[in-house]
């Protein structure tokens, strides 16, 4: 199974930040991977799918980067509604799996 | 407007079973792949099955931790995806999602709001 790690596990930032989440595979899945963003007690929400590609309706303050094994999302001009968990997901093969989530706090 | 509402979660008995459904409508759901994930109380989130579409003749994936007791399926009909859960243990306790899968990346684009499953005694 491909593991995806996340770091860092949770930050404190500001509003208006500029704040990079990174995730890696323990192998390399291609461009083959998504962002979602996820708010307590709500369904999670597509941000980037194909590493960099931006969901449609999703502000272009989110942007994503990165191949093989190492992926960013950056969070540019953080708002009060950006605090949330964000998770990495590859589907570039089977079982599916996800990071384990980052928590982006109000500082 | 694209739409998936999952219903039938509630509590059973370790050993017991349950069915899940999520209603599809806005999309032809038989052109998309449709996944389960879920996510135990405090926890992040776990992949648990996909089934491809009609042109991939409807075949499953599942997870290892679920693998020969959930069963996925669909019913083009009513435009639903089912979730039968057998064997259920206290380990399969969380809120199921289901998720419509992009035609042409396989990522997950459309999520529903989830149903609550508590396996307990």
């Amino acid at each position: 199974d491909i593991q995806m790690t996340q770091s860092p596990s949770s930050l404190s930032a500001s509003v208006g930040d500029r704040v990079t989440i990174t995730c890696r595979a323990s192998q390399g899945i291609r461009n083959s991977l998504a962002w979602f963003q996820q708010k307590p007690g709500k369904a999670p929400k597509s941000l980037i799918y194909a590493a960099s590609s931006l969901q449609s309706g999703v502000p272009s303050k989110f942007s994503g980067s990165g191949s093989g094994t190492d992926f960013t999302l950056t969070i540019s001009g953080l708002q009060p509604e950006d605090f949330a968990t964000y998770y990495c997901q590859q589907y570039d093969s089977y079982p599916l799996t996800f990071g384990g989530g980052t928590k982006v706090e109000i500082k | 407007e694209m739409q998936l509402v999952e219903s039938g979660g509630g509590l059973v008995q370790p050993g017991g079973s349950l069915r899940l459904s999520c209603a599809a409508s806005g999309f032809t759901f038989s052109d998309h792949y449709m996944d389960w994930v879920r996510q135990a109380p405090g926890k992040g989130l776990e992949w648990v099955g996909r089934t491809r579409n009609k042109a991939n003749s409807y075949t499953t994936e599942y997870a290892a931790s679920v693998k020969g007791r959930f069963t996925i399926s669909r019913d083009g009909a009513e435009n639903s995806l089912y979730l039968q859960m057998n064997s259920l243990k206290t380990e399969d306790t969380a809120v199921y999602y289901c998720a419509r899968v992009s035609g042409i990346f396989y990522y997950m684009d459309v999520w529903g709001k989830g149903t609550t499953v508590t396996v307990s005694s």
